[in-house]
């Protein structure tokens, strides 16, 4: 059975910084692009930025392009989701997403972000 | 970027009803365009890509259409456990673009 399991829920204080992670279980990880889709509350789905967990090729959408960084680990199958300084306007659930067709299709449970003073 | 706009931003109907969304993109996106829905505090579930082929395992009651700018999902018979959003997303360029959502509720 295909599953992104994310890491937990973080809260966090501007300024600091914060790596999260999603692990690909039960299908061929590094044939399979994955992506990060920001929710910030009460709002819609956003796309930050995807991966190719075979060569680690990345990138990014315009807006978040320098504020985060996607990188993966092929020995324990795991995409990781960084910032070195957090925001309050970071605070946000943070979900991956499998690749197959070149869309999402399985997607990982989300990993709450809070960041606050 | 492409802007992607759904209507109607939430509609409300009953048990066995029929709804249709329209999600119009800004600018050709041939048939790369995926439906997904998202139940309140659950994660999205992928419905259709290529705007009409359905994700394995997704019932029939799921249809999508449409290429170029305009596409359209009808979900038939609804049940209660149809009361979710339900977003469009172009994936024609590297920067993927999602609607703004219709909200559902039965």
């Amino acid at each position: 059975e295909v599953q992104l399991v994310q890491s937990g829920a973080e809260v966090k204080k501007p300024g600091e910084s914060l790596k999260i992670s999603c692990k690909g279980n039960g299908y061929s990880f590094t044939t399979k692009w994955i992506s990060w889709v920001r929710q910030m509350p009460g709002k819609g789905l956003e796309w930050m930025g995807r991966i190719n967990p075979s060569d680690s090729y990345t990138n990014y959408s315009p807006s978040l392009q320098g504020h985060v960084i996607i990188s993966v680990d092929k020995s324990i199958s795991t995409v990781f989701l960084q910032w070195s300084s957090l925001k309050t306007s970071d605070s946000a659930i943070y979900y991956c997403s499998r690749h197959t067709e070149g869309v999402s299709d399985y997607w990982g449970q989300g990993t709450l972000v809070t960041v606050s003073t | 970027d492409i802007q992607m706009t759904q209507s109607p931003s939430s509609v409300s109907a009953s048990v066995g009803d029929r709804v249709t969304i329209t999600c119009r993109a800004s600018q050709d996106i041939r048939t790369y365009l995926a439906w997904f829905h998202q139940k309140t505090g659950q994660a999205p579930k992928s419905l259709i890509y290529a705007a009409s082929t359905l994700q394995s395992g997704v019932p029939s009651k799921f249809n999508g259409s449409g290429s170029g700018t305009d596409f359209t999902l009808t979900i038939s018979d609804l049940q209660p456990e149809d009361s979710t959003t339900f977003y469009c997303q172009q994936y024609s360029t590297y920067l993927w673009t999602f609607g703004q959502g219709t909200r559902v509720e039965i």
